[in-house]
C-alpha cells in the first residue's frame, strides 16, 4: 500500500532562517505531488503542485520554493523565512494517471518567531 | 473560476443526532467531488469521493453524500453523529479532471462540535 511521509512535524524557526520540509511518498512511483498551505482564516490553498522529476509549477507567488529531486521526493524550502509563513503545511500525491483522488500527509507544524 | 462554498462555518450537534454539512461548488464541467476530514493537528483524511454514475456515495464512518447538478450541491450528511466525528469537515472539487492539471480547490472548511 502507499503512504506519504512529512518530517519535521513541528518546526520552530526564527524571521530570516531557512526552511527545508521534506515529503516522501512510498509503494508508487511517478507520482503526482503537491504543497498545501493552511494558514488561520484561509483555508487550504495550493502552493506547488509536479507531475515529474525537477517539474514544479507554482500557484501563487511567495516566499516559498519546491522541488523535486527524486521521483517520490517533494521539498519546501526557504532562504529567508517571514512571519507570514507560519502555518499548517500538507504534503499531498496522487497516482499519476488515471489516479483520481489526492491523499495526505499529517502535515507539519511551521511557526516562525 | 471554480470556486467551492461551505455555508456554515461552525455547527454543533448532539451526539446521536443527524447531520447534514452543505457545499456548493462552482464549476463549468462534470465536476469531482470529495470530502476530507481533518482533526485537531492532522492531516486531511478521505471520508468519500464522486467521479461518475450513482449520485448518493458512500464512505467511511458511517458518511454518505449525495451530488445534485440541479443545485450544485454535494451535502455530507450522517444518521448519528458520534462524539468522536467532531473535527473539521472540508469540502472540494477537482479543478481540472485529468492531465496534469489535476487540482483541489477547497472550502473554507465546517467545524463540527458534538455535545454529549
Amino acid at each position: 500500500s502507499q503512504t506519504i511521509h512529512q518530517w519535521p512535524a513541528t518546526l520552530v524557526q526564527p524571521v530570516g532562517s531557512p526552511l527545508s520540509l521534506e515529503c516522501t511518498v512510498e509503494g508508487t512511483s511517478n507520482p503526482n505531488l503537491y504543497w498545501y498551505r493552511q494558514a488561520a482564516g484561509r483555508g487550504l490553498q495550493l502552493l506547488f503542485y509536479s507531475v515529474g522529476i525537477g517539474q514544479i509549477s507554482s500557484e501563487v507567488p511567495q516566499n516559498l520554493s519546491a522541488s523535486r529531486p527524486q521521483d517520490r521526493q517533494f521539498i519546501l524550502s526557504s532562504k529567508k523565512l517571514l512571519l507570514s509563513d507560519s502555518g499548517f503545511y500538507l504534503c499531498a500525491w496522487r497516482r499519476g494517471s488515471p489516479g483520481n483522488t489526492i491523499y495526505f500527509g499529517e502535515g507539519s507544524w511551521l511557526t516562525v518567531v | 473560476a471554480q470556486s467551492v462554498t461551505q455555508p456554515d462555518i461552525h455547527i454543533t450537534v448532539s451526539e446521536g443526532a443527524s447531520l447534514e454539512l452543505r457545499c456548493n461548488y462552482s464549476y463549468g464541467a462534470t465536476p469531482y467531488l470529495f470530502w476530507y476530514v481533518q482533526s485537531p493537528g492532522q492531516g486531511l483524511q478521505l471520508l468519500l469521493k464522486y467521479f461518475s454514475g450513482d449520485t448518493l456515495v458512500q464512505g467511511i464512518k458511517g458518511f454518505e453524500a449525495e451530488f445534485k447538478r440541479s443545485q450544485s450541491s454535494f451535502n455530507l450528511r450522517k444518521p448519528s453523529v458520534h462524539w468522536s466525528d467532531a473535527a473539521e469537515y472540508f469540502c472540494a472539487v477537482v479543478r481540472n479532471s485529468g492531465g496534469s492539471n489535476y487540482k483541489l480547490t477547497f472550502g473554507k472548511g465546517t467545524l463540527l462540535t458534538v455535545n454529549p
